[in-house]
């Protein structure tokens, strides 16, 4: 079945020590998504690739930086984790069209702790 | 920015009541869609709206898109233990890019069986 993996699951890390989350998708869309959710809270976005083209949110910290190597891979790499950082963060993906919004696919996501 | 409010924040039903989750938007939205997401899961996709006024249905669900494409709701009948979870609107203003999505707070909705 086509579908959005995250690796790993759950990840545990030290304040300020570097990680790396890894998404995977097999659906071959444009669109790959960086969310951030914190307990009860909606997906915050961090930042999408339409193909190769990066759009950073505004209010994303400058320490959360995303590669996009092809098609099917994204990374979301943490470069200095805060305790304020420790969250699920949700990969996504969609077909993409100018000013048009498909149906995102989210994965299992990944639960981060900060120690 | 464009901001998507929803409410309640909390529902708790007793199984076979039916829910309501409002959706309003301060700006004018070119869609709105609705996801679902389980304790302990992602979130998945309901259904999109697209047109003014508009109204769909899945089985004991109900979604409706208002006149003004600012607001929307989700209504379900009958409520079951199955409904359990959190479930989110999210809407997309015109001449955004890529589709990005605003999502609101959500609304948690609890079925006591």
């Amino acid at each position: 079945d086509a579908m959005v993996i995250q690796n790993p699951r759950y990840q545990v890390t030290q304040f300020g020590k570097p990680v790396t989350l890894s998404c995977s998708q097999t659906l071959n869309h444009n669109v790959m998504y960086w969310y951030q959710q914190k307990s009860s809270q909606a997906p915050k976005l961090l930042f999408h690739y339409y193909d190769k083209d990066f759009n950073n949110e505004a209010d994303t910290p400058d320490n959360f930086q995303s590669r996009r190597p092809n098609t099917s891979f994204c990374f979301l790499d943490i470069r200095s984790p805060g305790l304020g950082d420790a969250a699920m963060y949700l990969c996504a993906t969609s077909r993409g069209g100018s000013g048009w919004a498909y149906e995102q696919y989210f994965g299992p996501g990944t639960r981060l702790t900060v120690t | 920015g464009q901001q998507v409010m929803q409410i309640p924040q909390y529902q708790h039903v007793q199984e076979g009541e039916d829910f309501t989750t409002y959706c309003n938007s301060s700006t004018t939205l070119s869609n709105i869609q609705w996801y679902k997401q389980r304790p302990g899961g992602h979130p998945v996709f309901l259904i999109q709206l697209v047109k003014s006024g508009e109204v769909k249905k899945q089985k004991r669900l109900t979604f409706q898109f208002g006149e003004a494409k600012k607001n929307s709701s989700l209504h379900i009948t009958a409520t079951q233990t199955t409904d359990v979870g959190t479930y989110f609107c999210a809407g997309t203003a015109g001449g955004t890019s890529y589709g990005k999505l605003t999502f609101g707070q959500g609304t948690i909705l609890t079925v006591h069986p």
